[in-house]
């Protein structure tokens, strides 16, 4: 499957502590975005990365690339209770039209 | 705000009448795609149009439809509704597959 899976399925943390998920894949890839969906709305669209970068930052955010063992990771720094969401890794992958979505990381930020 | 609105944001049908999902592309946009999400589960994609072209389609039966107008705007149509169609609809609108997509709000069906 192209699918990416994200890992782990859910964290919990108390608030100001880091939150690290990770996607995995086994296609290749031109990028790879990182959404978060709050209480089944729409997707916030978080940030991209293409298949030739291997890190970057936004904010509190910081994503990270390994093509050679097709992987990503999401750090989200000094989290906060509003950071409480799911968050999904997509694929885009050569030759292709659409985002593969994984099954998402569901993190709860307690206060 | 991603500036992707989505019409209405909730609806409940009865099992085999049509539905049509409406969404508008933020501006400059021409590519749509649209998503179906279960609840619990990622996002599953249904088509994508280009330029007012179905431009790639995902493993979506035939009574899955849609269309795009001239000014990028999009329906998607559901006939003959079932069950299992009841999830999250999600449009999301982007300028070419490079620079990312950007989802609406979605619309939540509910078939019963």
């Amino acid at each position: 499957s192209q699918q990416g899976e994200e890992d782990p399925q859910a964290l919990s943390i108390q608030e100001g502590e880091n939150a690290t998920m990770n996607c995995s894949y086994k296609t290749s890839i031109n990028n790879l975005q990182w959404y978060r969906q709050n209480s089944g709305r729409g997707l916030v669209h978080l940030i991209l990365i293409r298949s030739n970068e291997r890190e970057k930052h936004s904010g509190r955010l910081r994503v990270t690339l390994d093509t050679s063992k097709k992987s990503s990771s999401l750090l989200i720094t000094a989290s906060r209770a509003a950071d409480t969401a799911s968050y999904f890794c997509a694929l885009s992958t050569s030759g292709t039209y659409k985002y593969i979505f994984g099954t998402g990381t569901r993190l709860k930020v307690l206060a | 705000e991603t500036g992707v609105t989505q019409s209405p944001t909730h609806l409940i049908k009865t099992r085999g009448q049509q539905v049509t999902l409406r969404c508008s592309s933020q501006s400059g946009h021409n590519t749509v795609s649209w998503y179906q999400q279960a609840l619990g589960q990622g996002p599953q994609f249904i088509f994508q149009y280009y330029r007012e072209e179905e431009n790639g389609r995902g493993n979506f039966p035939p009574r899955f439809s849609g269309l795009q107008f001239p000014n990028y705007s999009s329906e998607l149509n559901v006939n003959a509704l079932e069950l299992d169609d009841s999830a999250l609809y999600l449009c999301a609108s982007s300028l070419g597959g490079a620079l990312g997509a950007f989802f609406g709000q979605g619309t939540r069906l509910t078939v019963v």
